[in-house]
């Protein structure tokens, strides 16, 4: 079974919409991240958190909100979707414990779609 | 601050021939410098990593990187290239600041291999 699973794997929704991406983990780490990914963009961080009561915003977390639930989950909340938030977005976790050799484990992705 | 330059967005090589993927980045502190392999429908998977020490890295499937302070590269290749390395290639630079080592992605390259 995979590490970090992420639900659903693809999605439609129409403009104005809410929609929320989970993420789940099963590798223990206490950090986990969301990030999207753009055609010729590479990936960017939209909010990461350190545990489940630190929570912080990323370089491009306007139009998005989070919630840890559990050390082992991490949701992504698009509170009302437009078309410019189609991307592929993945999250990912790492081990703070690791200190310098920290290493980043990403999930499949969800690929969103926003009519 | 930190970015990454990926230069050339698609490369192609025929089966057997040397990778070569190149990689620039610029950092106000020490940095780790990592590739990571994306593989159709899938999420990104840790090809190598240097942080200190030697600079020649060797990742898995046959890749490694060189790190070269002086020219700030770190530039991913592989002797003979497989069918199935095609995929997407991340290059990414983090310091270890703000608690945690915060990535920051280039734009990616897509590398073919043709028979």
């Amino acid at each position: 079974d995979a590490d970090v699973t992420q639900t659903p794997r693809n999605r439609i929704t129409k403009t104005g919409k809410r929609i929320m991406l989970e993420c789940s983990q099963t590798k223990g780490h206490d950090r986990m991240y969301w990030y999207r990914q753009d055609p010729g963009l590479g990936l960017r961080l939209i909010y990461y958190s350190f545990d489940v009561k630190d929570i912080n915003k990323g370089e491009i977390s306007d139009g998005y909100s989070v919630s840890r639930q559990a050390q082992a989950k991490f949701s992504l909340s698009l509170e009302s979707a437009i078309p410019n938030q189609t991307a592929l977005y993945f999250c990912a976790t790492s081990d703070a414990r690791q200190g310098a050799l920290e290493t980043q484990y990403f999930g499949p992705g969800t690929r969103l779609l926003v009519l | 601050a930190q970015s990454v330059t990926q230069l050339g967005s698609h490369v192609s090589v025929s089966e057997g021939a040397l990778v070569l993927l190149r990689c620039n980045y610029s950092s106000s502190v020490p940095p780790y410098l990592f590739w990571y392999v994306q593989y159709p429908n899938q999420g990104l998977q840790l090809l190598l990593k240097y942080t200190t020490g030697a600079t020649l890295v060797k990742g898995i499937n046959g890749f490694e990187a060189e790190f070269k302070k002086s020219e700030t590269s770190f530039h991913l290749t592989k002797p003979s290239a497989h069918m199935s390395d095609a995929a997407e290639y991340f290059c990414a630079v983090s310091g270890f600041s703000g608690g945690y080592n915060k990535l920051i992605f280039g734009a990616g390259t897509r590398l073919a291999v043709h028979p």
